[in-house]
């Protein structure tokens, strides 16, 4: 069955710090992909997505995620993180075939100490 | 802005009761969706629509039925509400796929059957 893998579940880091987040799925056709973001109380909005070309994509707030197919994976990273950055972070796939539907890992919560 | 709307941000019910989620959105998107959200869990879907009248059962759809009557409306049923369906309930709403950007979701409906 198709799934998504969020290695780190809670990830604590302190202001400045650099952020990398991984994200593995199971699934040998084309996909898409996302990182979605919950600041707490929030609802979830759209970090970045790929869906095809230049594998390092950039998103919102310095964020951006590099897709390298070979190891099916779409790891988060940002250089310098800040405290408005705690939040519930998601990956999720969609297959490019098939049906609508997102698969989502099971999210990591990052906070950061100010 | 994209809207996806949530009638409510609360609710408690009692065990056995008919209960209904309504959701709204004002993007004219083809794809609905109703997913809950658990700690732990991550996002888990319930049902999806991708048209008027048309639903599909998603990965945990037992105790759950929905209804798409009107393009812009997707309603999430909980025939007779459980404990274990205590939980956060999240919609989403997208274009269909060669012209999707990703899901937009509302703000959850946090429902606790007690």
């Amino acid at each position: 069955a198709q799934s998504v893998s969020q290695h780190n579940h809670h990830v604590i880091l302190s202001e400045a710090a650099s952020l990398e987040l991984g994200c593995n799925y199971s699934y040998g056709g084309t996909v898409n992909l996302f990182w979605y973001v919950q600041y707490p109380g929030q609802h979830l909005q759209l970090l970045l997505k790929y869906f095809s070309g230049d594998p390092l994509v950039k998103g919102i707030k310095g964020f951006e995620a590099e897709f390298i197919k070979s190891k099916f994976s779409f790891n988060l990273r940002k250089p310098s993180v800040q405290w408005s950055d705690t939040a519930e972070y998601f990956c999720a796939v969609n297959p490019t075939s098939g049906t609508y539907k997102y698969i989502f890992g099971t999210g990591t919560r990052l906070k950061v100490l100010a | 802005d994209v809207k996806v709307t949530q009638s409510s941000r609360y609710l408690v019910k009692r065990t056995g009761e008919k209960v209904f989620l309504e959701c709204v959105q004002d993007m004219d998107h083809e794809n609905m969706f109703w997913y809950r959200q658990d700690p732990g869990l991550g996002l888990r879907l319930i049902y999806f629509s991708y048209d008027v009248k048309m639903k599909e059962k998603g990965d945990i759809p037992e105790g759950y039925s929905v209804s798409r009557e009107k393009k812009e409306r997707f309603s999430l049923i909980l025939e007779s509400a459980s404990t274990n369906q205590t939980s956060m309930y999240l919609c989403a709403s997208s274009f269909p796929k060669g012209r999707e950007e990703g899901y937009t979701f509302g703000s959850g409906t946090r429902l606790t059957v007690v």
